[in-house]
């Protein structure tokens, strides 16, 4: 069993819907969560990070941290077509002192339909 | 400022071949990062650089080697490359190894071995 899992999709959502995306782990560890957001062909570039358990909001996107159920989500309101790209949720902070190192999902493809 | 580079863009090997890739950063940042991405894994740590002159392994290191002459560069090397060793290789980079800290990836290098 990977140790965080991510459904990659394809997720496809008409333009203005509200999209939800989902990460669930296996290490309690982990403190520290990331969204990265890669456009097809491009490398991956950080969109929100959070700390420990609970919400960020960052204009239309939300980060939420459940670590009693070892599950993170990402809320994308009013989703655009500029939207449509692989989202990876990645974690750290197992505690052994490496935070440095990222553990990803398998990433998540979003498509926006005008 | 070009941020992350990587060369080559593509490229296509035989089994037993080798070769290099390069990272560049111009952002003067300590840490250097290699990973790998393949449909349904995510992005895995290969090997990762916490200074100049010093390397270390990560999550796949097995069958490649990385070094760090320089400050702003990483090479990732392949002495006897296999099909299994087929990705897509990023590079990243980052001013602190900590989990808070942004790490800045570059463009990628889709390489296949034949």
């Amino acid at each position: 069993q990977k140790e965080v899992e991510q459904d990659p999709g394809p997720l496809s959502v008409p333009e203005g819907a509200i999209v939800s995306l989902n990460c669930t782990y296996s290490n309690s560890a982990f403190q520290y969560f990331m969204w990265y957001r890669q456009y097809s062909r491009k490398g991956p570039e950080l969109l929100m990070y959070t700390y420990s358990s609970g919400n960020k909001e960052d204009g239309r996107f939300t980060a939420q941290v459940d670590k009693s159920s070892k599950y993170i989500s990402l809320f994308i309101r009013d989703s655009q077509p500029s939207d449509s790209a692989t989202y990876l949720c990645a974690m750290s902070g197992d505690g052994s002192g490496n935070t440095g190192k990222l553990i990803f999902g398998q990433g998540t493809t979003l498509q926006v339909k005008p | 400022n070009a941020g992350v580079t990587q060369t080559p863009k593509f490229r296509v090997l035989k089994t037993g071949q080798s070769m290099t890739l390069l990272c560049a950063q111009d952002m003067n940042h300590e840490y250097m990062y290699w990973y790998r991405q393949d449909p349904g894994m995510g992005l895995r740590l290969i090997h990762y650089s916490v200074g100049e002159g010093t390397t270390a392994k990560g999550e796949v290191p097995d069958g490649y080697n990385v070094s760090r002459l320089k400050k702003q560069n990483f090479l990732l090397g392949l002495e006897s490359a296999a099909p299994s060793q087929t990705s897509v290789y990023f590079c990243a980079s980052s001013v602190e190894f900590q989990s808070t800290d942004t790490q800045y990836f570059g463009p990628g290098t889709r390489l296949t071995v034949l």
